[in-house]
């Protein structure tokens, strides 16, 4: 077990550019989720996936965002026309809901973007 | 919405100390999620509760949940330098899946 992996750790873009990460989640996990955390603040959550199915989305995620998931394993997020609003740090965390409602979600090491 | 307090903001101990931190949430709480960040990386998962009066200890930690105060407490013996860093709850939004989180607690330790 690798646990979740991101990439890139770190992406300094210009304003307008657009931004794509990846994340892999651990192998038997069939939840991914992705969160936002800005300075200061716990991490907000953008969106899930079930296997393939994109599930739930937040009003966070704007038109600009796009989350991929296309063989339920690895997931993209992509950012178009990237703002300076947009900096933040980037969560993947995935889980495999158990029974009682117990569903661990782990997480990866983050993507850290900056838009200048 | 459920929205998780969390406190004190910050906290600076001496090494060999106890310390607690606590989560406050506006809503019941059906289960709660402890994790710890170090700047600028991802989440450690420490604990889970589930039940009201349910207490799990891991090392030196030890995390309590009274559902009747809808309120999580996390408890540091003899705190050490390698437990500073950002302690955050986090609680899922009824029966979503996704967690909601506070804004997290900064530890430091001086050796």
């Amino acid at each position: 077990d690798t646990g979740v992996s991101q990439d890139p750790r770190h992406k300094i873009t210009k304003r307008g550019q657009n931004v794509t990460f990846r994340c892999d989640p651990i192998s038997e996990h069939n939840r991914l989720y992705w969160y936002r955390q800005t300075l200061g603040q716990g991490p907000e959550f953008l969106t899930y996936f079930q296997n393939e199915a994109q599930l739930e989305k937040s009003r966070l995620l704007s038109d600009r965002f796009s989350a991929e998931r296309p063989k339920g394993s690895f997931s993209t997020l992509e950012i178009q026309r990237t703002e300076q609003g947009d900096s933040a740090m980037y969560l993947c965390a995935s889980s495999y809901p158990g029974g009682g409602g117990q569903e661990t979600q782990y997480f990866g090491p983050g993507t850290r973007l900056l838009v200048l | 919405s459920q929205e998780l307090e969390q406190s004190p903001q910050s906290l600076i101990v001496q090494e060999g100390k106890n310390l607690t931190i606590n989560c406050t949430s506006s809503k019941t709480l059906y289960g709660l999620y402890w994790y710890k960040q170090k700047y600028g990386e991802g989440l450690i998962f420490l604990m889970m509760l589930q039940k009201g009066g349910e207490e799990k200890s891991h090392e030196k930690i030890t995390a309590k949940l009274d559902e009747k105060k809808q309120q999580s407490s996390l408890h540091i013996t003899a705190s050490q330098p390698s437990h500073a860093g950002i302690y955050l709850c986090g609680a899922h939004t009824g029966a979503n899946s996704k967690l909601t989180f506070g804004k997290g607690i900064t530890l430091s330790v001086r050796p």
